[in-house]
């Protein structure tokens, strides 16, 4: 079945740093692909989304690409701040008649001033 | 504001009582989820629902029980047959029409 891979965490960068968290799927067709972002003890945010292979997905100076080529979709942001310690989890939704959202397992980002 | 809205936020209960998880929206979304998030295992989906009075099994079905007698309202019932029910619960919704999901803010179940 469709499933989504991302890198463990916890990631610890200093505060301005470059950020990379990999997420790789696993899809018989063509999904959707997300990045939310969970801070503590609060539910789901959506961060950015892309709907098909080579769109760019933005918010908030995070970026991500959906590559079908190498079925990845890696969350980036260039300086990172303390405001974005939180969980960020990559997912996929399948375009089929259930339209569900399949999740990675989240990455825990810690930014230090 | 339109949104989507659980209670409580934190919720205590004994070993063996069964227990009800509210999840509210007024966003006309037609699909609702339930998931279950435990730590470092992300978010597991338990039941989703596409339109009134139907629903469908997730992948940790087992234990738990739902109910969708409005578009507005998709309750979860942990059972006592679940046995290990302390977790983070997360209820989203979606439109028909969209891919994107918007999630409630959740709720804390301890069993104690």
């Amino acid at each position: 079945g469709d499933s989504v891979t991302q890198m463990e965490g916890p990631v610890t960068l200093s505060e301005e740093a470059f950020l990379t968290i990999n997420c790789t799927y696993t899809a018989t067709g063509y999904p959707s692909l997300f990045w939310y972002v969970q801070y503590p003890g609060e539910g789901l945010q959506l961060l950015l989304k892309a709907t098909k292979a080579d769109d760019k997905g933005s918010n908030k100076g995070f970026e991500a690409t959906y590559r079908k080529e190498t079925t990845s979709f890696h969350l980036e942001k260039g300086s990172v701040q303390v405001s974005d310690s939180a969980v960020y989890f990559c997912a996929l939704s399948d375009r089929g008649a259930t339209n569900k959202l399949i999740f990675g397992t989240g990455t825990l980002l810690a930014v230090q001033p | 504001d339109g949104g989507i809205t659980q209670s409580p936020k934190y919720l205590f209960r004994k070993e063996g009582q069964n227990v009800t998880l509210s999840c509210e929206q007024n966003l006309n979304h037609d699909a609702m989820y339930w998931y279950r998030q435990d730590p470092g295992q992300g978010l597991r989906l338990i039941y989703y629902s596409q339109i009134v009075n139907d629903f469908q099994k997730g992948d940790i079905a087992e234990g738990y029980s739902v109910s969708r007698e409005k578009k507005e309202s998709f309750p979860l019932t942990v059972t006592s047959a679940q046995k290990n029910p302390t977790a983070f619960y997360l209820c989203a919704s979606r439109h028909q029409e969209s891919t994107e999901a918007f999630f409630g803010q959740g709720t804390r179940l301890t069993v104690v």
